[in-house]
């Protein structure tokens, strides 16, 4: 079993939609947990970022951990054309900084 | 903020010659940066955790005589994969941050390296 589960997709919206993204993981360590965006062939773009359980707010985007299930869920508000790309949840502990276990990623395209 | 620079963004190199990739922390010093593999359609895998003035830290099932890691200031590591093969052809980026903490590691843009 992966440490960390996400349905690849592709997930394909109209603009102006609400785009869900989720993850499942399986080890209750996992301390701190972030969103990637990734454009074909670039690096992962840091979206969101934190520690505890509950929402996140910045912009039209939306972070949600339940550290209880084991889910964590990212919401993009108003979505537009230049959203479409692959979105990778990412889970670290304290004790490995930087050592990040990635989600498969989620390809998700917004249709004008 | 802080930059990751990686170059080459992509190369393409015959069976059997060995590519060295670099990775650069360009506006702070990065005492440790990881290094990752990703196939298409695939997530990014955690090969390896470079130690600026020592010996890398391989993720199990990473050959380490295959892909050197060589960590030598606080600004620049690099990974060489050796005697390349066509199945070693893969996406390789790196990770850097100026101080501990998830939020600070930032990604480089990433090689695309193709084996033929």
């Amino acid at each position: 079993q992966k440490e960390v589960e996400q349905d690849p997709g592709p997930l394909s919206v109209p603009e102006g939609a609400i785009v869900s993204l989720n993850c499942t993981y399986s080890n209750s360590a996992f301390q701190y947990f972030m969103w990637y965006r990734q454009y074909s062939r670039k690096g992962p773009e840091l979206l969101m970022y934190t520690y505890s359980s509950g929402n996140k707010e910045d912009g039209r985007f939306t972070a949600q951990v339940d550290k209880s299930s084991k889910y964590i869920s990212l919401f993009i508000r108003d979505s537009q054309p230049s959203d479409s790309a692959t979105y990778l949840c990412a889970i670290g502990t304290t004790d490995s900084w930087g050592k990040l276990q990635f989600g498969a990623g989620t390809q998700v395209v917004v249709t004008p | 903020g802080a930059v990751v620079s990686q170059h080459p963004s992509w190369v393409i190199c015959k069976s059997g010659t060995s590519v060295k990739i670099e990775c650069r922390s360009l506006d702070f010093q990065a005492t440790t940066m990881f290094w990752y593999r990703q196939f298409p359609k695939q997530s990014l895998m955690l090969m390896a955790t470079s130690n600026e003035g020592s010996k890398a830290t391989y993720e199990q099932g990473v050959e380490k005589d295959k892909f050197l890691i060589n960590h030598a200031s606080l600004t620049l590591s690099t990974l060489t994969v050796t005697s390349a093969h066509p199945e070693d052809s893969s996406f390789y980026i790196c990770s850097a941050s100026a101080s501990t903490g998830g939020r600070g590691y930032t990604f480089g843009s990433g090689t695309r390296l193709t084996v033929v």
